[in-house]
Order: structure tokens, then C-alpha cells, then sequence
């Protein structure tokens, strides 16, 4: 298994800044997922993480609007740009251990993000 | 394409009871299909996954999950309701070659003391 912790937890953020979601696993992963809870619902997918490369985005998010790094096999940032009340969500941080369709994906206690 | 439905939004079951949690999915290929619970201000925590074999998988605090593969079901079950149970239940399927998990849109299972 891995123990995936994000950072911060829970934020209030004045509207049209920016914040940063720091998540760190305790071990080499290899697939790392970026995703949002809205207040209500099921989870989105945002993007995957690329370890040295740029990240894959699903339909209906920019990278300009959620930029995601990924420096290493272990550590993955997403930041929040512009924000707006509608931004306001859980966003988790997952992990998969192995390269194939099968293996478990952990997630992250998540970030907790109010928009005001 | 891919899709998960859980038909029920709530689900109340009385304490000690059996219950189920309802899941079907439509996904081309092979389906590899999971259970997660989230506890009120937590995260997800898996509970569970079906990738091959036997139709019955058991997985975390004596839930169980049966693959229907004729019903293109995944349902979750636990013989013995605790109230501490209570909480967000979601099932999510990844289709063949991909590695991401899409989610159906939760039921909140209410155990009753």
C-alpha cells in the first residue's frame, strides 16, 4: 500500500488567487492522479501526473487553470489559479503503485479549499 | 466509454442487519472494479477490488463485492451492520489499458443503531 499526505488540508482562499497542493507519497509510485470532490458530488478527474513531463489533462481542464508538477517518482503539486467560488471542492491527491490497469490506487486525505 | 451507475443515493439499514450497496457498470473489455469508502472530513480509503478470478472478493472490515459479470454488477455487501459503517460508499471501474478510475456518484449508507 502507500500513505499519500497532502498539504495544506483546508484552506480559505480569497477570490482570484492562487494555492498550492503539495502531496507526498512514502514510496516510488508510478502513476499519480490529481482529482475534485465539488461539494455534493462524485469524484472528477483532473489530470495524471507525469514524472519529468508534462501532464495529461482530461476534457474540460487547462493546464493554465490547474497546473500540475511532478518532479519525482514520490511528490506531485497541483495549484489552483484564478480562483473563483466555484473552485471551491475537495481536491485529492491518488497514487498507483504499479503500471498496470489492476493495481490499487490510494488516495490522500485531501485539500480542503473554500473560495470566498 | 465507460460508466458506472449507483442506483441508490441513500441506503438505510438497522444495525446488525445485512446490507448491500448497489453498483453496475458498462465498460468495453475487461472491467477492473473497486469499492471506496469515505468517512465524513476524510479522504477515500479502498475498501476493495475485482480484477480476475474469483467472483467473490472480500476486502476491508468484512466487506464483500460480488462480479456479476451477466448483470455487469459489482455489488458491495457485509452480513452485519455496524453503525459505524455509516458513511460514503462509492464504486469505480478502470476499463482495459487505462489506469485511471471513474467513479460512480456515491451512496451515503446510514446504519441505525
Amino acid at each position: 500500500s502507500a500513505v499519500i499526505s497532502q498539504k495544506p488540508s483546508r484552506d480559505i482562499c480569497q477570490r482570484g488567487t492562487s494555492l498550492t497542493i503539495q502531496c507526498q507519497v512514502d514510496s516510488q509510485v508510478t502513476m499519480m492522479f490529481w482529482y475534485r470532490q465539488q461539494p455534493g458530488q462524485s469524484l472528477t478527474l483532473i489530470a495524471t501526473a507525469n514524472q519529468g513531463s508534462e501532464a495529461t489533462y482530461e476534457s474540460g481542464f487547462v493546464i493554465d487553470k490547474f497546473p500540475i508538477s511532478r518532479p519525482n517518482l514520490t511528490f506531485s503539486t497541483l495549484t489552483v489559479s484564478n480562483m473563483s467560488p466555484e473552485d471551491s471542492s475537495i481536491y485529492l491527491c491518488s497514487a498507483a503503485t504499479g503500471a498496470t490497469s489492476g493495481n490499487t490506487i490510494y488516495f490522500g486525505e485531501g485539500s480542503w479549499l473554500t473560495v470566498v | 466509454a465507460q460508466s458506472v451507475a449507483q442506483p441508490e443515493d441513500q441506503v438505510n439499514v438497522a444495525e446488525g442487519n445485512p446490507l448491500t450497496v448497489k453498483c453496475t457498470y458498462s465498460v468495453s473489455g475487461n472491467p477492473y472494479l473497486f469499492w471506496y469508502v469515505q468517512y465524513p472530513n476524510r479522504g477515500l480509503q479502498f475498501l476493495l477490488k475485482y480484477i480476475t478470478g474469483d467472483n467473490l472478493v472480500k476486502g476491508s472490515y468484512g466487506f464483500e463485492a460480488e462480479f456479476n459479470k451477466s448483470q455487469t454488477s459489482f455489488h458491495l455487501k457485509k452480513p452485519s451492520a455496524l453503525v459505524s459503517d455509516s458513511a460514503l460508499y462509492f464504486c469505480a471501474v478502470i476499463r482495459t489499458g487505462a489506469n485511471n478510475l471513474f467513479f460512480g456518484t456515491g451512496t451515503r449508507l446510514t446504519v441505525i443503531p
